[in-house]
């Protein structure tokens, strides 16, 4: 039921810039799009949110095109520890409904 | 802030038993929503409350699962009898505003369950 379509797994090295891009072609006028990364053995953890164009914070980049029918999540430099789960989010609306599914998300593995 | 309490961290019941979960969310947040994470995949929703009602339960296995929430602010989650199937992490989250909303989901850090 999950909304969003992201790559399964990346691999990258130190130093290099990652970006991982999610695909939400029916995303509802009023989403949002969040980005969360998730640790072993830890809750996801928020990362960035974003409606349009783009969005930076200390951590990452969101970039949104003017269709919003896709994102691109922008890790600059990335460290080992950056191996996480990176997971994106839009709202689901049926019927009265408003949940926020998780898909299956993106495995990046940074290497030294 | 304190974030999102869970507890137990771990547990271990063979099938057929009972166990519960307990979630103390961020103070102030209006919406409570429970997750259950299989290994290997994504989080999957089970049930999301509004204060202390329920707004979502549509993924709840009702026959063997059941969740409260007391005064809009802790929350229980409750598996009776347990099956082998179960086995997974259980996740709390809390976010501040009323649904729909798009203020960030803020998780503790789960309980693992194991049945045997």
């Amino acid at each position: 039921l999950a909304k969003t379509t992201q790559p399964i797994s990346m691999d990258s090295y130190e130093g290099q810039e990652v970006n991982i891009t999610c695909s939400h072609n029916n995303i509802a006028t009023n989403d949002y799009i969040t980005w969360y990364q998730q640790f072993p053995s830890q809750g996801p953890r928020f990362i960035i949110q974003g409606y349009k164009t783009k969005v930076t914070n200390e951590v990452a980049s969101l970039f949104i095109p003017a269709d919003r029918k896709s994102s691109t999540l922008s890790l600059p430099r990335v460290s080992l520890s950056d191996t996480a789960v990176y997971y994106c989010l839009v709202g689901d609306q049926r019927d009265s409904s408003y949940k926020l599914i998780f898909g299956s998300g993106t495995r990046l593995l940074v290497r030294p | 802030e304190a974030g999102v309490a869970q507890s137990p961290r771990y547990k271990i019941i063979e099938k057929r038993q009972s166990v519960a979960f307990w979630c103390n969310p961020i103070s102030g947040h209006a919406t409570l929503y429970w997750y259950q994470q299989i290994l290997g995949q994504g989080p999957k929703l089970l049930i999301q409350f509004q204060n202390n009602g329920v707004v979502d339960d549509s993924q709840l296995p009702k026959d063997r699962f059941s969740a409260e929430r007391l005064k809009g602010v802790d929350s229980t989650l409750k598996i009776q009898p347990a099956k082998l199937e179960d086995s997974a992490v259980y996740l709390c989250a809390s976010s501040l505003g009323d649904i729909p909303d798009n203020s960030p989901l803020h998780f503790g850090n789960g309980t693992r369950l194991t049945v045997t």
